[in-house]
């Protein structure tokens, strides 16, 4: 079975903080793909990143920057130095080499300026 | 063009009513989904169309009833829906359905409610 926890379900910030998003995983696959997505108040899901299994590199653009360590199953995510509109419902996801997405619950995060 | 674009924005209809969802794509995608989202829950999948024919059918009802009218187009056909189905409608796309292509790009969504 194939599952995403997001243990943190709100999370608020004060302008300028950085805020780091927790993504833990559960598979036995050796192949997977790991994945966040950003949900502003518009509603769209906007594609942040993709990870494989094979890929322990992490990942920084921009402001974001992205942790992955296959030894705790985790996948986190930072935001630096965080701003108003990145406000938002992030989500972790997981799929193998098929088209279902297993997303955790999300967490909501609120930058208040 | 790297956009999913999705009509109506919004939507409310009344329970005997019959509309469609429309969603279109010009990323040269070979599947498409949708997926129905909850206010504060992940998104939940419904259908998957991977080269135009419907490959997956998460147990739908069958009030709602999908159609691929070709590669870019996929719309979401709605009938004789129930108040429970209010929900935010998501649409996405992909290179493929398996392996390495799988990353979806998503629509913004048609907010849908139903009286």
């Amino acid at each position: 079975a194939q599952k995403v926890t997001q243990a943190q379900t709100e999370i608020s910030v004060v302008e300028k903080e950085d805020v780091t998003l927790d993504c833990v995983y559960e598979t036995r696959d050796t192949t997977y793909y790991l994945f966040w997505y950003k949900q502003p108040p518009s509603g769209e899901l906007v594609f942040l990143i993709r990870r494989n299994s094979f890929d322990e590199q992490n990942e920084i653009s921009g402001r974001y920057s992205w942790n992955f360590q296959k030894s705790t199953s985790s996948f986190n995510f930072t935001i630096t130095a965080s701003q108003v509109v990145d406000s938002a419902v992030y989500f972790c996801a997981l799929s193998f080499n098929d088209y279902k997405l297993s997303f955790g619950a999300g967490t909501t995060v609120t930058v208040r300026a | 063009d790297t956009e999913v674009t999705q009509t109506p924005k919004h939507l409310v209809m009344g329970m005997t009513n019959k509309k469609s969802l429309k969603c279109e794509q010009h990323m040269g995608h070979r599947a498409m989904y949708w997926y129905k989202q909850k206010a504060k829950k992940p998104p939940e999948l419904m259908f998957v169309y991977s080269y135009e024919k419907l490959s997956i059918n998460e147990s739908v009802p069958s009030r709602f009833s999908p159609e691929c009218p070709n590669s870019s187009l996929l719309n979401l056909h709605l009938h004789a829906l129930q108040p429970e189905d209010s929900a935010l409608y998501l649409c996405a796309s992909s290179q493929d359905s398996q392996g390495a292509y799988n990353e979806q790009f998503f629509g913004p969504g048609t907010r849908l409610t139903v009286l």
